[in-house]
């Protein structure tokens, strides 16, 4: 199975801030890594897919970029709704495995 | 708009059986591979399965094959997940998911989730 790691764990951080979540994998996934957002108590949301493309809806301060095993997401501008936990996904191969997660709380 | 609602959850003793559903409605179901996915309390996210449209093809996270099966009624606009011989380590929130279209790489819409809680 493919290993996902994200870093940091968690992030503290301002309102306006340009923030950068990273994602690794195991082993090469070409561009088939997606990211969400999860707010406590809610269902995951898809933000990204395929590395880099917006889902519909998205607001355009969110981006990813990547690919083979090293990934990012960036917020380029932290807003008050951004504060949630964010999760990648690998859709290379199955399983589907997903990362640990990171934090983005309020500083 | 759409919608998936899971159903199903609740409390079940170690090696117990549950059937959890998700009622879709919205969309095409037929026209669409649907997931499971699973959240621990207080963890992260584990994809669990997913199906073909048209129920042809499966596939499974190790720790659970050959105990959980995943199917659909497309007649029906429904999904469903039997699991069997259940334990601890399957406690969480479960989700219904939506793959998006003409893919099985990507989860578009999410269900709220039900909990199953697995203790004596």
């Amino acid at each position: 199975d493919i290993q996902m790691t994200q870093s940091p764990s968690s992030v503290s951080a301002s309102v306006g801030d340009r923030v950068t979540l990273t994602c690794r994998a195991s082993q090469g996934i070409s561009s088939w890594l997606t990211w969400y957002q999860q707010k406590p108590g809610k269902a995951p949301k898809l933000l990204i897919y395929e590395a880099s493309t917006l889902q519909s809806g998205v607001p355009s301060r969110f981006s990813g970029s990547g690919s083979g095993t090293d990934f990012t997401l960036t917020i380029s501008s932290l807003q008050p709704e951004d504060f949630a936990t964010y999760y990648c996904q690998q859709a290379n191969s199955f399983p589907r495995t997903f990362g640990p997660g990171t934090k983005v709380d309020i500083k | 708009e759409v919608q998936l609602v899971e159903s199903g959850g609740g409390l079940v003793q170690p090696g117990g059986s549950l059937r959890l559903s998700c009622a879709a409605s919205g969309f095409t179901f037929s026209s669409y591979w649907m997931s499971w996915i699973r959240q621990a309390p207080g963890r992260g996210l584990e994809w669990v399965a997913n199906i073909k449209e048209d129920g042809s093809d499966k596939y499974y996270v190790d720790s659970v094959k050959g105990r959980f099966i995943i199917s659909r009624d497309n007649a029906k606009n429904s999904l469903s997940l039997q699991m069997n011989s259940l334990r601890a380590e399957d406690t969480a929130v479960y989700y219904c998911a939506r793959d998006a279209l003409a893919t099985n790489r990507v989860m578009d819409n999410w269900g709220q989730g039900t909990l199953v809680t697995v203790s004596s």
